[in-house]
């Protein structure tokens, strides 16, 4: 079963505006959620995180928001850059290292 | 620091054969996981070793199995191969012994199999 999907196998953004990538999840144990990006032939590349006692974490261009009534999370990066073309992969975790991870979503920013 | 490395980077085997895939975690780290990517399921987790032991497991067959060594390096093996093993093989090293870290991943194995 999936207990962690993305629902947008893909998006589009212009260069300059923001991006933002969905995360849903089915697990009410979870409480450590992470954000992955992964290049074509590279392994996927740590970007962001955020306890189930937060809301909001940012570094940078990047903020992960996290609703847990709704069991949803959101990367939001801005502004997007073409550098910022990649697949990104949402992950989330129940008090142990075993990591479900989304199917990911192929973000092409454009310039 | 070295990152995590894996060898082989590309494999081709045929069904039916066996094949063992390695990871040398980052230096000092002692859990390293196993994920298969397969294109459209994301990442599935296959197994974790914290100190020589199992201590996660995936649902997956027993054809897939693991195991660590003293200096934290760590082995895959798979049985029998299928077709619908051809994926890639990804590892990855944590630096704690605790839980909610984030895991460091290598550049993965492509395994093919014909």
């Amino acid at each position: 079963d999936q207990q962690v999907k993305q629902n947008s196998p893909s998006l589009s953004v212009q260069e300059g505006r923001i991006s933002i990538l969905n995360c849903d999840y089915t697990n009410s144990m979870f409480d450590y959620f992470l954000w992955y990006k992964k290049y074509p032939a590279e392994g996927p590349t740590f970007l962001i995180s955020i306890s189930s006692i937060k809301d909001k974490n940012e570094d940078g261009r990047f903020t992960v928001f996290l609703n847990k009534s709704a069991k949803h999370l959101s990367l939001h990066i801005v502004p997007s850059q073409p550098g910022d073309s990649a697949v990104y992969f949402c992950a989330a975790s129940a008090f142990q290292n075993k990591f479900y991870f989304g199917s990911g979503t192929k973000l092409n920013v454009k310039p | 620091k070295a990152g995590v490395t894996q060898t082989p980077r590309y494999l081709i085997k045929t069904r039916g054969q066996q094949v063992t895939l390695s990871c040398s975690p980052i230096s000092g780290h002692r859990s390293v996981s196993w994920y298969q990517q397969t294109p459209g399921q994301g990442l599935q987790f296959l197994f974790e070793y914290f100190s020589e032991t199992q201590r996660n497991k995936g649902n997956f067959p027993g054809r897939f199995s693991g195991r660590q060594f003293s200096n934290s390096r760590s082995e895959m093996n798979v049985s029998t191969l299928e077709l619908g093993d051809s994926a890639l093989y990804l590892c990855a090293s944590m630096g704690t012994a605790g839980v909610n870290t984030e895991a460091f991943f290598g550049q993965g194995t492509r395994l093919t199999v014909v």
